[in-house]
């Protein structure tokens, strides 16, 4: 079975600063991997994904993130900060059922931005 | 503009009664999604159903049921059998095969 595993629970950077919240990931197949933003009392919004192809994806809001196959790990970037990135991350690694897929999410990384 | 429904936003019962989560979506998915959420768990598969009429367990779906009757509604019932109801329920739709999954803004609910 895949799992996930976000090893930061909390992170807190000051607004401009660089981000990089980490994500691994076990699954045997090549693996559909996700990023997902949630702020407090709201629903998901995807980030970004990767099925294949160029390892370095771009999402939404100025993320990026990159796939690494040999280190099992799908790490979320952003270059600088702002305070409204204040948030609950979620990477989830997804599995293909046939008509559907399963996705399985980590525990999550909350974001704190100092002004 | 096409998305998912949650209803109510807060839900407050009783120990002992069962209680229904609406969930609607008009995106024309095939497959839709509940999943429970805790703080530091995570999110957790409840149910999830591909086709109409037809509908599959998640990781945790002891103490939950479902129905599939209509292509854009998916109800949750947690029943009494579920020795900790109280979270956060978020409910999710894909297309069709790896797609990325749309939420819903999820039910809190709260069971004293």
């Amino acid at each position: 079975a895949q799992s996930v595993t976000q090893p930061d629970i909390h992170i807190t950077v000051s607004e401009g600063a660089s981000l990089e919240l980490r994500c691994n990931y076990s699954y045997g197949a090549t693996p559909y991997l996700f990023w997902y933003v949630q702020s407090p009392g709201q629903g998901l919004q995807l980030l970004l994904k990767y099925f294949s192809g160029d390892t370095l994806v771009q999402g939404i809001k100025g993320f990026e993130a990159e796939f690494k196959r040999s280190q099992s790990s799908f790490n979320l970037r952003k270059p600088s900060v702002h305070w409204s990135d204040a948030a609950e991350y979620f990477c989830a690694v997804g599995v293909n059922t046939g008509t559907a897929s399963k996705l399985t999410f980590g525990t999550g990384t909350r974001l704190q931005v100092m002004l | 503009d096409g998305g998912i429904t949650q209803s109510p936003k807060y839900l407050f019962r009783k120990e002992g009664q069962n209680v229904t989560l609406s969930c609607e979506q008009n995106l024309n998915h095939d497959a839709m999604y509940w999943y429970r959420q805790d703080p530091g768990q995570g999110l957790r598969l409840i149910y999830y159903s591909q086709i109409v009429n037809d509908f599959q367990k998640g990781d945790i779906a002891e103490g939950y049921s479902v129905s599939r009757e209509k292509k854009e509604s998916f109800p949750l019932t947690v029943t009494s059998a579920q020795k900790n109801p109280t979270a956060f329920y978020l409910c999710a739709s894909l297309d069709r095969g790896v797609s990325p999954l749309h939420f819903g803004n999820g039910t809190r609910l709260t069971v004293t």
